[in-house]
């Protein structure tokens, strides 16, 4: 199983819909947990980091469910420059060396 | 932005040679990364370092070799490349020291390597 599992993409949306991403991690003892994005053959750009209460950055909220080991990502109201894949990651804390673990990413297309 | 910069963006090169692709980051930062990351495909860590004279592999192995003699510079270099070793190698910085542990990793632009 790997660590860190996202939703199966791509996501095909009209502009305007509402989309949301899941992804779930495997090791209890993560600690930090992000969403990034990635346009093709670009490097990954932080879009936003998971905190434990929930967060909301204009059009885009994340959870986290640390229950159910989870984190969610909303986008509301979808403009076409939302279109990337978006990665989310994982950090463990017990592992001394703190680097992130990425899901494979969720591919988001949003049309016109 | 992020000042964490990597060249080449783009390397074509025959089988067998050397190469040493660069990262440099001048925000201060002690936690550097390698990741491997074929097109489409997710992001695999290869190799990390929490400081000066600090390296360790990564989750994924490679044959690749790294070194942190300076704190801004993390190189990584291909003794004999193969064409197994065409991908895209993304370097990270993170966290400058005394930092809060959920800091963000930035990712360089990147090197698109070819090996032909």
């Amino acid at each position: 199983r790997k660590e860190v599992e996202q939703d199966p993409g791509p996501f095909n949306v009209p502009e305007g819909a509402t989309v949301a991403f899941n992804c779930t991690y495997s090791n209890s003892a993560s600690q930090s947990f992000f969403w990034y994005r990635q346009d093709c053959r670009k490097e990954p750009k932080l879009l936003m980091s998971v905190y434990s209460s929930g967060n909301e950055d204009g059009r885009f909220t994340a959870q986290l469910n640390r229950a159910s080991q989870y984190i969610s990502l909303l986008i509301r109201d979808s403009k076409l420059s939302d279109s990337a894949t978006y990665l989310c990651a994982v950090r463990l804390m017990d592992t001394g060396r703190r680097a992130l673990t990425f899901g494979s990413g969720t591919r988001l297309q949003v049309q016109p | 932005e992020a000042d964490i910069y990597q060249t080449p963006r783009y390397l074509v090169i025959g089988t067998g040679k050397k190469i040493t692709l660069e990262c440099s980051q001048t925000m201060g930062h002690d936690k550097m990364y390698w990741y491997q990351q074929d097109p489409g495909m997710e992001l695999h860590l290869i190799h990390y370092s929490y400081g000066v004279n600090s390296t360790e592999k990564g989750d994924l192995s490679s044959e690749s070799t790294v070194s942190r003699i300076r704190t801004e510079h993390f190189p990584l270099t291909l003794e004999s490349a193969r064409p197994s070793h065409t991908s895209q190698y993304l370097c990270a910085s993170r966290g400058a020291l005394g930092q809060g542990m959920n800091t963000e990793a930035f990712f360089g632009q990147g090197t698109r390597l070819t090996v032909v």
